[in-house]
């Protein structure tokens, strides 16, 4: 079976552009997740979903952070303007219903904005 | 703003040693799971952990939950270099069937050499 599936993974952007982030989660889960991760700051929960609704957007750092889920298999987060501390991994992690704590993570796409 | 602190941050050490790592909270959590991240990819879930005083065996990694559910520990076993990684708690609160918004700790970093 097909894990989570991020893409990019890797881009490189220059300040002021808009950045699209993309999550295929694993067919069937209900929960999506969208993380960021830095050595300053850890693993940090930006925004999650159940049933394609976001949930809590509280660690959406800024109004330039925004995620949408249009359907179960697809979900986007844009920076839009980009700026050289978003750089970052951001990851997408999927999960069941009833077990909504067991996080299945994607690989991850390192955004470097210069 | 729950946190979870781990120790030790870094762990160097060669294969055949054993060795424990920390997650400490002032928090009760509902569950609490153990992830192992290696370089390029995404935190890959290890372990559970629900009831107070809970031991699990993975193999050569023991995870025990604090009898409060407030702390846990991983232990490994004659390490070997596939072990290294960065080790990550995550806490969970609220019911195990609706619980899902998890929070991280600061991480472990281990290196096990020949």
């Amino acid at each position: 079976d097909a894990g989570v599936i991020q893409s990019p993974r890797h881009e490189v952007t220059e300040m002021g552009q808009e950045v699209t982030l993309r999550c295929k989660p694993i067919s069937g889960h209900d929960y999506l997740f969208w993380y960021r991760q830095t050595m300053m700051r850890g693993l940090e929960l930006l925004i999650y979903f159940n049933n394609n609704v976001p949930i809590d957007d509280s660690g959406m750092p800024e109004d330039r952070f925004s995620a949408k889920m249009p359907n179960a298999s697809f979900s986007t987060l844009k920076i839009q303007p980009s700026e050289p501390r978003d750089s970052a991994v951001y990851f997408c992690a999927s999960s069941h219903r009833g077990l909504a704590y067991e996080q299945y993570f994607g690989p991850g796409t390192r955004l470097t904005v210069t | 703003t729950q946190l979870l602190e781990q120790s030790p941050q870094f762990l160097s050490i060669q294969e055949g040693e054993n060795l424990t790592v920390y997650c400490n909270s002032s928090s009760v959590f509902s569950s609490l799971q153990w992830y192992r991240q290696e370089p390029g990819e995404g935190p890959v879930l290890l372990v559970t952990v629900v009831t107070g005083g809970e031991v699990k065996k993975l193999k050569r990694l023991t995870f025990q939950f604090g009898d409060a559910r407030k702390d846990s520990s991983l232990h490994i076993t004659a390490a070997q270099p596939g072990d290294t990684g960065l080790y990550l708690c995550a806490g969970a609160w609220g019911n195990t069937g609706t619980a899902s918004k998890l929070t991280f700790g600061t991480g472990t970093r281990l290196q096990v050499t020949l």
